[in-house]
């Protein structure tokens, strides 16, 4: 089972809307979660870390649920410019290292 | 004010030569990474490195050899390319050591192996 799944979309969505993606991780003792986002033919770049009590970081807002082990993320108002994959990020407890999903790829439509 | 900067951007190259692709970083990370990015956009770690040392060495063929002369600095050279070898190799840098500081990422350089 991998460290890190999410759903791959891609998911089309118009201007103005909310759309949520989860991802799922495997270790239940995993202590550090974030979402990156990667443009096309471009480097991830940090979003935002995930905080255990949650956080928003203006349209943006991460959740995390340990009991089901998922992170969320949640857009508000949708821009063109949020077309972009988003990478959910989770490090084990005792690893050096973070495990990235696959990656969810978002469109948003005029 | 680049902070995480790797050469070449593209690589081409006919299978079976060897090359390098170098990183460096100027924001006073004490560890720095490989990761390769495949055709399906799935990102692995190669290798990690922290105040020189090798601290995370993956399932990576032995023909891939990183170098780091200092703890701003992480080569990666490859011998005898391989097809399959054809990607695209990020660098990144980190504070921490542990995986609970974000990563930085270079631009990332596309090998192709023909």
């Amino acid at each position: 089972r991998k460290e890190v799944e999410q759903d791959p979309g891609p998911f089309n969505v118009p201007e103005g809307a909310t759309v949520a993606f989860n991802c799922t991780y495997s270790n239940s003792a995993s202590q550090s979660f974030f979402w990156y986002r990667q443009d096309c033919r471009k480097e991830p770049k940090l979003l935002m870390s995930v905080y255990s009590s949650g956080n928003e970081d203006g349209r943006f807002t991460a959740q995390l649920n340990r009991a089901s082990q998922y992170i969320s993320l949640l857009i508000r108002d949708s821009k063109l410019s949020d077309s972009a994959t988003y990478l959910c990020v989770v490090t084990p407890t005792g690893a050096n290292n973070l495990f990235f999903g696959t990656g969810t790829r978002l469109t948003v439509i005029p | 004010d680049t902070a995480v900067s790797q050469t070449p951007k593209y690589l081409v190259t006919q299978m079976g030569n060897d090359k390098s692709i170098k990183c460096e970083q100027n924001l006073g990370h004490d560890t720095m990474y490989w990761y390769k990015q495949d055709s399906k956009k799935f990102l692995k770690i190669m290798f990690s490195y922290n105040n020189k040392e090798l601290i995370i060495n993956e399932t990576v063929p032995n023909r891939f050899s990183p170098k780091s002369p200092d703890k701003a600095h992480l080569n990666l050279h490859i011998n005898s390319l391989e097809l399959g070898d054809s990607a695209v190799y990020f660098c990144a840098s980190s504070q921490g050591m542990g995986g609970d500081s974000p990563l930085h990422f270079g631009n990332g350089t596309r090998l192709t192996v023909t």
